[in-house]
C-alpha cells in the first residue's frame, strides 16, 4: 500500500512564527502535493511539485514555500504565519500524469 | 483556470434514502475521479472513469461520465449510516507541466440520519 506520511498531525504556532511541515511518500511517485481544507472550501491547491527541484504554483501560493531536495520528500513552509493560515494540510502523491492521488492523514495547524 | 464546481454542498438524508452529488467541470476533462473522506480523516480514492458516457458501479454506488466529459455524478442507493463523510470530484490540469495535478470541487458533505 501507499503511505503518505505527514510528520505533525497537530500543531500549534504563534503569530510570525516559521512552520515546516513535512511529508515523505513511499511509492517512489513522480508528483507531490500540499493542499489545504477549509470548511465550505473544499481542497485547495497550494503548490505542486513533478520532479525533484521542480515546483508549480497552485491556487493559493500566497504565504507559502515548498522544497523538494529528494523525491520521496515535499516541505511546505510558512515564512510568516499568520492566523488566517490556520487550517488542515493534506500532503499526497500520484505517479504519472493524472493518476489516482494518496492522500496523508493531514496536519491540523492553529495559529495564535 | 480550470474549474470544477460541485453541488450540493450539503445533503441530509434519511437511512434508506437515495444521494446524488453532481460535478460540473469549466473544461473538457479526461478524466474523473471521485474521493471520499470520512468525518475526521482524509480524502480516499474511489474510482476514476476515463470515457464519454462511461457508467462504473462499486456495489450501491454509481458513477457517471458525461458525453461531453465536462460534468460527471455519483449516485448512492438506499444510504447507510456508513456512506457519511464529504464527497469529492477531481479532474486533471489542463496539459503540459499542469498535467499531473488535480483541481477538487468543493465536496458534497453527506449526512445520514439513522
Amino acid at each position: 500500500d501507499v503511505k503518505v506520511t505527514q510528520s505533525s498531525r497537530y500543531l500549534v504556532k504563534r503569530t510570525g512564527e516559521k512552520v515546516f511541515l513535512e511529508c515523505v511518500q513511499d511509492m517512489d511517485h513522480e508528483n507531490m502535493f500540499w493542499y489545504r481544507q477549509d470548511p465550505g472550501l473544499g481542497l485547495r491547491l497550494i503548490y505542486f511539485s513533478y520532479d525533484v527541484k521542480m515546483k508549480e504554483k497552485g491556487d493559493i501560493p500566497e504565504g507559502y514555500s515548498v522544497s523538494r531536495e529528494k523525491k520521496e520528500r515535499f516541505s511546505l513552509i510558512l515564512e510568516s504565519a499568520s492566523t488566517n493560515q490556520t487550517s488542515m494540510y493534506l500532503c499526497a502523491s500520484s505517479s504519472g500524469i493524472g493518476n489516482t492521488i494518496y492522500f496523508g492523514e493531514g496536519s491540523w495547524l492553529t495559529v495564535v | 483556470g480550470q474549474q470544477v464546481m460541485q453541488i450540493p454542498q450539503y445533503q441530509h438524508v434519511q437511512e434508506g434514502e437515495d444521494f446524488t452529488t453532481y460535478c460540473n467541470s469549466s473544461t473538457t476533462l479526461s478524466n474523473i475521479q471521485w474521493y471520499k473522506q470520512r468525518p475526521g480523516g482524509h480524502p480516499v480514492f474511489l474510482i476514476q472513469l476515463v470515457k464519454s458516457g462511461e457508467v462504473k458501479k462499486q456495489k450501491r454506488l454509481t458513477f457517471q461520465f458525461g458525453e461531453a466529459k465536462k460534468n460527471s455524478s455519483l449516485h448512492i442507493t438506499a444510504t447507510q449510516t456508513t456512506d457519511v463523510g464529504t464527497y469529492f470530484c477531481a479532474g486533471p490540469g489542463a496539459g503540459g507541466t499542469s498535467y499531473g495535478k488535480l483541481t477538487f470541487g468543493q465536496g458534497t458533505i453527506l449526512t445520514v440520519h439513522p
